[in-house]
């Protein structure tokens, strides 16, 4: 298995721009999960899907986060207007129900 | 609330040392899952071990083992043989929710393997 691919890996953008990062789970997981990681923060539970149906977006900080699962194999996580302070490593993680989560290898978003 | 707490932020051992990394909790339930992950350089996160709260012996994982402590509510994750693959950050992660999936995750502790 190929685990769960996170694209891109690096994203530098200027602040205002809309940025989009993609996921895909692993094949035959149904919840999905995006975080945020910072060294202020540490590690952030954004939103969580289950079955392509968010159950839970209480992480997500504004409304210029929005995140979608159009399929069991794709999600993407968008923040329109990006600003500096969303700068971050974002991580995708899938998992069957109530087992572990397994986790993309991120990506490094930089907001100038 | 439920509530993750490392304690150490940063420890250090020797090659071929055993180390061990200690982790608190907070929670009301009484079934849940415990889980440790680890960060390398390469920030990939990796699930090292997990401990199912309903079972009374330690799990293990090559030379990875925990030492579970219900009543207190504590968690060490145990790391023996000591290698130097193994620096990293480590985190204690406990599920907020009965479904398991809302992970809080402790602050972490980075590990520093030397020769």
């Amino acid at each position: 298995d190929a685990g769960v691919i996170q694209s891109p890996r690096h994203e530098v953008t200027e602040m205002g721009q809309e940025v989009t990062l993609r996921c895909k789970p692993i094949s035959g997981h149904n919840s999905l999960f995006w975080y945020r990681q910072t060294m202020m923060r540490g590690l952030e539970l954004l939103i969580y899907f289950n079955n392509n149906v968010p159950i839970d977006d209480s992480g997500m900080p504004e409304d210029r986060f929005s995140a979608k699962m159009p399929n069991a194999s794709f999600s993407t996580l968008k923040i329109q207007p990006s600003e500096p302070r969303d700068s971050a490593v974002y991580f995708c993680a899938s998992s069957l129900p109530g087992n572990e989560q397994f986790f993309g290898p991120g990506t490094r978003l930089t907001v100038l | 609330a439920q509530t993750v707490t490392q304690s150490q932020p940063e420890m250090s051992v020797q090659e071929a040392e055993t180390v061990t990394l200690s982790c608190t909790y907070d929670t009301s339930e009484s079934n849940y899952y415990l889980f440790w992950y680890k960060q390398p350089p390469s920030r990939q996160m990796i699930l090292v071990i997990r401990q199912e709260a309903y079972k009374q012996q330690n799990a293990t994982e090559n030379r990875f083992s925990v030492n579970f402590q219900k009543a207190a509510k504590s968690f060490s994750l145990k790391i023996s043989d000591s290698q130097l693959g193994d620096t990293a950050m480590y985190f204690c992660a406990f599920p907020m929710n009965t479904g398991f999936q809302k992970l809080v995750f402790g602050t972490g502790t980075r590990l520093l393997v030397s020769p």
